[in-house]
């Protein structure tokens, strides 16, 4: 199976501050990754799919990048809505994997 | 407007049957692959398995945790999915997600989900 690790496993920012989270896949996946956040108590919400393309509705500080296998959250400028878990996820193999989340939390 | 609703969820005991439903609504369910994913307390998201439509063949994939116990079906008249669990353990307690699966240019990923319905295995 593909492995997904992100880093870091927790991160405590501010609201305004420019936010990065990685995600690096065992083997080359392509663009086929996928970000969600999860708010506790609730569904995950898919927020970038195809490594870079941001989801209807979800808003433009929000982005993706990269390819084969690092790839980038960020989050441009932090908004209190915006504290939750982010998970990435592999669609490149039927086995389909995530990692094991990034807790964001206020500083 | 789109939904999705899982039933079925209760306390079981170990080595017993459950099955889950998903009920979609406010799209062409059969139009879509449909995955389940679980949340043990607690932990991460973790891939259970999907059904592909029946334009793919309406075929099945799993997680290697569950292969042999669970099995995906979908009926598209009534727009539902389900999950039959067997042989649960301990380790299968979690919260349990449908999805809809969607595709652009054959990058998949998971666009609606349900809100979960919670399984707990423990005798």
């Amino acid at each position: 199976d593909i492995q997904m690790t992100q880093s870091p496993s927790s991160l405590s920012a501010s609201v305004g501050d420019r936010v990065t989270i990685t995600c690096r896949a065992s083997q080359s996946i392509s663009s086929y990754l996928n970000w969600y956040q999860q708010k506790p108590g609730k569904a995950p919400k898919l927020l970038i799919y195809a490594a870079s393309s941001l989801q209807s509705g979800v808003p433009s500080r929000f982005s993706g990048s990269g390819s084969g296998t690092d790839f980038t959250l960020t989050i441009s400028s932090l908004q209190p809505e915006d504290f939750a878990t982010y998970y990435c996820q592999q669609s490149y193999s039927t086995q389909i994997t995530f990692g094991q989340g990034t807790r964001l939390e206020i500083k | 407007e789109v939904q999705l609703v899982e039933s079925g969820g209760g306390l079981v005991q170990p080595g017993r049957s459950l099955r889950l439903s998903c009920t979609a609504s406010g799209f062409t369910f059969g139009d879509y692959a449909m995955s389940w994913v679980r949340q043990a307390p607690g932990k991460g998201l973790e891939w259970v398995g999907f059904i592909r439509s029946k334009a793919y063949g309406g075929t099945t994939e799993y997680a290697a945790s569950v292969k042999g116990r669970f099995t995906i079906s979908r009926d598209d008249s009534k727009s539902i999915a389900y999950l039959q669990m067997n042989s649960l353990k301990t380790e299968d307690t979690a919260v349990y997600y449908c999805t809809r699966d969607s595709s652009s240019n054959y990058y998949y990923y998971m666009d609606v989900w349900g809100k979960g319905t919670t399984v707990t295995v423990s005798s």
